[in-house]
């Protein structure tokens, strides 16, 4: 089955202590972004890869660092989390085959994270 | 900059009626993609529909089309006979298809549809 998936789905943890949300996609695309979602303000776009080793800012990437090393896989690393990180973020991807038609990207199914 | 405007919070429609849901943008780049997507209380993100910006005609998908009015910068969804099951966040979003891909969403609107 296509899919996007996230882990962990649910995470509560504590300010100054690292931690790293994983996303993984078997769809061989080539492009993955990271959004986050918070009430009044829609999804915003944190980072963004459009293949292997090349990653670009999103709208809010302040507090987060992206790596791609592998085509499948987009972790999102929060090294010192702070309580305004506390929101629901989105892995997505999409394949840059179809850029000129505008391929949907297909969503994870978000991972809620609360910082105290 | 882009920008995607969503003005209405929330809506509600009687079931079996159609509800047009408005998103209004702004860009200067020539190419782009303006994508609709559901969010239930589940909380997955559905697409629904696309519009390219040099597409001629309006997107349809089933009980959901694009009304593009690429004058005004306007990409309102139409939903026509309403279920109970279209109740959920809509988000409009626009996509820049020549340059890095980024992606900006409208803040939602949250649709009701009653009995």
């Amino acid at each position: 089955e296509a899919q996007v998936t996230q882990n962990p789905r649910y995470l509560i943890t504590v300010t100054g202590k690292k931690l790293t949300v994983t996303c993984s996609q078997n769809m061989n695309h080539e492009y993955m972004s990271w959004y986050r979602q918070d009430p009044g303000l829609g999804l915003r776009q944190i980072y963004y890869s459009m293949n292997v080793e090349v990653t670009d800012k999103g709208d809010v990437p302040e507090g987060y660092k992206v790596s791609r090393k592998e085509k499948r896989n987009f972790p999102l690393i929060l090294e010192s989390p702070s309580p305004n990180q506390t929101s629901l973020y989105f892995c997505a991807s999409s394949p840059l085959a179809g850029r000129a038609t505008g391929d949907t990207q297909y969503f994870g199914p978000g991972t809620r994270l609360t910082v105290l | 900059a882009q920008k995607i405007t969503q003005t209405q919070p929330g809506m509600f429609v009687q079931e079996k009626e159609a509800v047009t849901l408005d998103c209004t943008y702004d860009t200067s780049d020539p190419s782009y993609g303006l994508f609709w997507y559901k969010q239930p209380s589940s909380g997955e993100m559905i697409f629904l529909i696309y519009q390219g910006s040099y597409d001629q005609q309006n997107a349809t998908e089933g009980r959901y089309s694009l009304n593009f009015q690429k004058a005004r910068k306007s990409a309102n969804l139409v939903i026509s006979a309403s279920q109970l099951g279209d109740s959920a966040m809509y988000f409009c979003a626009m996509r820049d298809l020549r340059g890095g891909f980024k992606t900006i969403f409208g803040a939602g609107t949250r649709l009701f549809v009653k009995a």
